[in-house]
């Protein structure tokens, strides 16, 4: 069953820190892997997308990298902000045809920001 | 552009209700679908369309219909709603890149079913 599990389940820090979240899937076939970030209240909003050949993408304070071969992801937040308090959603993107369509969502890690 | 909107933002019900939840885009994209997110749990895929006039199922499919007789509409119908049914509905559009689908959510529909 493709799953994908983000850790660790939720994260404080204090403003100006940084902070990297993880996420582990078991999806195959592997066609796209997606960072979002998502407000309370707020539907996700997309931060990252990489294909098999791309390691790493960044997107301002926002990094993450992929190891297609270890089928890891990491989503680094570099000198953090009191806005960046928000659920960081891992979505892995693959099925039995190859296709890009048919997501499989993590659980979410919940990071709270302190100032 | 306004994106991907749904109405209404919330909803209550009572059990055996019917009601429609719906989702617009202005995007022009072909692809659309609508999720649930739980407490503790991932977003759930119910139904997607990869273009007009074309559904299917997702991961979570049981009591809800789905239509789609434009690119830009996209309406979830709950037949006969259940406490179970009680949720956050997200709808999201989106395109295809290469092997990349870029995809846009909405804000959300929160229903309450007693």
């Amino acid at each position: 069953k493709n799953q994908v599990e983000q850790s660790p389940q939720s994260l404080i820090i204090l403003e100006g820190k940084n902070c990297t979240l993880q996420c582990n899937y078991t999806v195959s076939p592997f066609s796209n892997l997606r960072w979002y970030k998502q407000d309370t209240g707020r539907g996700p909003v997309s931060l990252t997308i990489m294909t098999f050949s791309e390691n790493t993408k960044s997107n301002g304070r926002y990094t993450a990298t992929l190891d297609a071969d270890t089928k890891q992801s990491s989503l680094h937040i570099t000198a953090s902000q009191l806005s960046d308090s928000a659920s960081y959603i891992c979505v892995v993107s693959g099925g039995p045809a190859g296709g890009s369509y048919i997501p499989t969502f993590g659980r979410g890690t919940s990071l709270i920001v302190h100032p | 552009n306004a994106g991907v909107t749904q109405t209404p933002k919330f909803q209550v019900l009572k059990t055996g209700q019917s009601m429609t939840l719906q989702c617009a885009q202005d995007m022009n994209h072909e692809y659309m679908s609508w999720y649930r997110q739980d407490p503790g749990m991932g977003l759930r895929l119910i139904h997607y369309s990869v273009g007009a006039g074309i559904t299917d199922q997702g991961e979570v499919p049981n009591g809800y219909n789905v239509s789609r007789s434009t690119t830009e509409d996209f309406p979830l119908r709950l037949l006969s709603a259940a406490p179970s049914q009680t949720s956050v509905y997200f709808c999201a559009s989106s395109y295809s890149r290469g092997a990349k689908n870029i995809q846009y959510f909405g804000a959300g529909t929160r229903l309450s079913v007693l």
